[in-house]
């Protein structure tokens, strides 16, 4: 039922790597989150966006990645220099505002550190 | 801390029984959403509610409209497509941040 489109589906990378994904939110949704889910099936929200504007992030985002949401482009998330404990399913979602309003996933990247 | 506990942690139903999931709230929610995650990861939406109840042909959930501190997730005659693990999250009221429970795994045998 969603409309969101990640890609790569799996991403396999070797430590100090850089790992690059990428989300399309649906159509008309202003608003982007990424959330890490770990094998203990844990939700860490990591970053969110409204346009092309940061709303929130945490500090392992600020610090360890790089996002973004251009106009006319997919959103990405890019971890600079991968980590094994970055081993995770990197879900994006999107919604039409902040708050009060249904997320819809993407099917995630599963990430891979070896 | 940890404001989403959700129950039970995993359940396994035959063919055909009824059971539900549960998510109870330390503080107050504005609103909750049910997920559905298969095997491969996706999370399918299943329901979101700021208050009352929906029903979506054998699924139905709830949302306590009074103090909004709890939901429930109901699955009437259990199929083998059911299987998957179930996550509720709800929107504090106050903060507007989305907080994930820990997930229900179910298993539907024959």
């Amino acid at each position: 039922n969603s409309k969101v489109i990640q890609t790569p589906r799996y991403l396999v990378k070797g430590q100090g790597q850089k790992a690059k994904m990428r989300c399309i939110p649906e159509k008309g949704h202003p608003v982007v989150f990424w959330y890490q889910q770990n094998k203990n099936n844990e939700f860490k929200f990591l970053i969110n966006f409204q346009n092309q504007e940061v709303l929130q992030q945490i500090d392992m985002t600020e610090k360890r990645f790089s996002a973004e949401c251009p106009s006319n482009s997919p959103c990405s998330l890019e971890i600079q220099s991968s980590e094994a404990g970055d081993s995770a399913l990197y879900l994006c979602a999107s919604t039409g505002t902040l708050s009060n309003e249904r997320l819809f996933f993407g099917h995630g990247t599963k990430l891979s550190v070896l | 801390g940890d404001q989403v506990e959700q129950s039970p942690s995993a359940l396994s139903l035959h063919e055909g029984t009824d059971s539900a999931l549960r998510c109870n709230f330390t503080t107050t929610m504005r609103s909750v959403q049910w997920f559905r995650q298969n095997s491969r990861g996706s999370l399918i939406s299943l329901f979101y509610l700021a208050s009352g109840t929906k029903e979506n042909g054998r699924l139905k959930s709830a949302f306590d409209s009074k103090e909004r501190r709890y939901s429930t997730l109901h699955i009437r005659d259990a199929q083998l497509e059911d299987s998957g693990t179930y996550f509720c999250a709800a929107e504090a009221a106050n903060t507007g941040k989305l907080t994930f429970g820990d997930g229900t795994v179910l298993t539907v045998k024959p």
